[in-house]
């Protein structure tokens, strides 16, 4: 099946410092890519919709100078928290849609677990 | 409202015991549907797409109900295994949109 590779799994960082998530489709081209941020025992939110070689869409209240998306190829995309703080820490996961699926599905990175000090 | 609502349990059964879980979603116009099995600090897993004829695999069986608006998951002769948090997926076609429930927790009692 789809693969899809998030790097790297764990994150601390010092408030302040910025950090960098990265997505890969390995075996398939992924024209958009979705990245979602999960608090403890709470459900996925989407945060964002990646769009190659244009901007990403951004859910309502996600900040978009904040969390800066990239998506210069049709294999990666990639999340940058800037100046992160503590409320950031959250788990971090990217997913793709494969095309040809058939009934759309989501095939999703291993996350990323972000802890901010 | 929200798009896909979900009881959050948490449900504690023992093994071997039968439970089912439920999701309801609020747009008419949603197309697919999934359920996805996610362990602690994991990435969800597809565990089945749920089909309007409702579907079975193995001991899990999915049933859609388009009327109604809601999906379930029956898990039979629970393993302990079978501990998790299940996600209720729901598609909108339309502009590719994915709604998650905010999931089911399951623990398995020995």
């Amino acid at each position: 099946g789809a693969v899809v590779s998030q790097h790297p799994s764990w994150v601390i960082c010092k408030s302040g410092t910025s950090v960098k998530i990265e997505c890969r489709s390995l075996d398939f081209q992924a024209t958009t890519m979705f990245w979602y941020r999960q608090f403890p025992k709470q459900s996925l939110m989407l945060m964002a919709t990646s769009n190659e070689g244009s901007k990403a869409t951004y859910e309502q209240g996600v900040e978009k100078d904040k969390f800066l998306i990239n998506h210069a190829s049709l294999t990666l995309s990639t999340l940058t928290v800037t100046s992160a703080h503590p409320e950031d820490s959250s788990f971090y996961i990217c997913s793709a849609d494969p095309p040809g699926q058939g009934a759309e599905k989501l095939f999703f990175g291993s996350g990323t677990q972000l802890s901010v000090l | 409202r929200k798009e896909v609502e979900q009881d959050p349990g948490p449900f504690n059964v023992p093994e071997g015991a039968t439970v089912a879980f439920n999701c309801t979603y609020s747009n008419s116009a949603s197309q697919s549907f999934f359920w996805y099995r996610q362990d602690c600090r994991k990435e969800p897993k597809l565990l089945m797409s749920v089909y309007s004829s409702g579907n079975e695999d193995g001991r899990f069986t999915a049933q859609l109900n388009r009327a109604s608006q809601y999906i379930s998951l029956l898990i039979r002769d629970s393993k302990l295994s079978d501990s998790a948090t299940y996600l209720c997926v729901v598609n909108i076609n339309t502009g590719n949109q994915f709604y998650f429930g905010t999931g089911t927790s399951l623990t398995v009692i020995p």
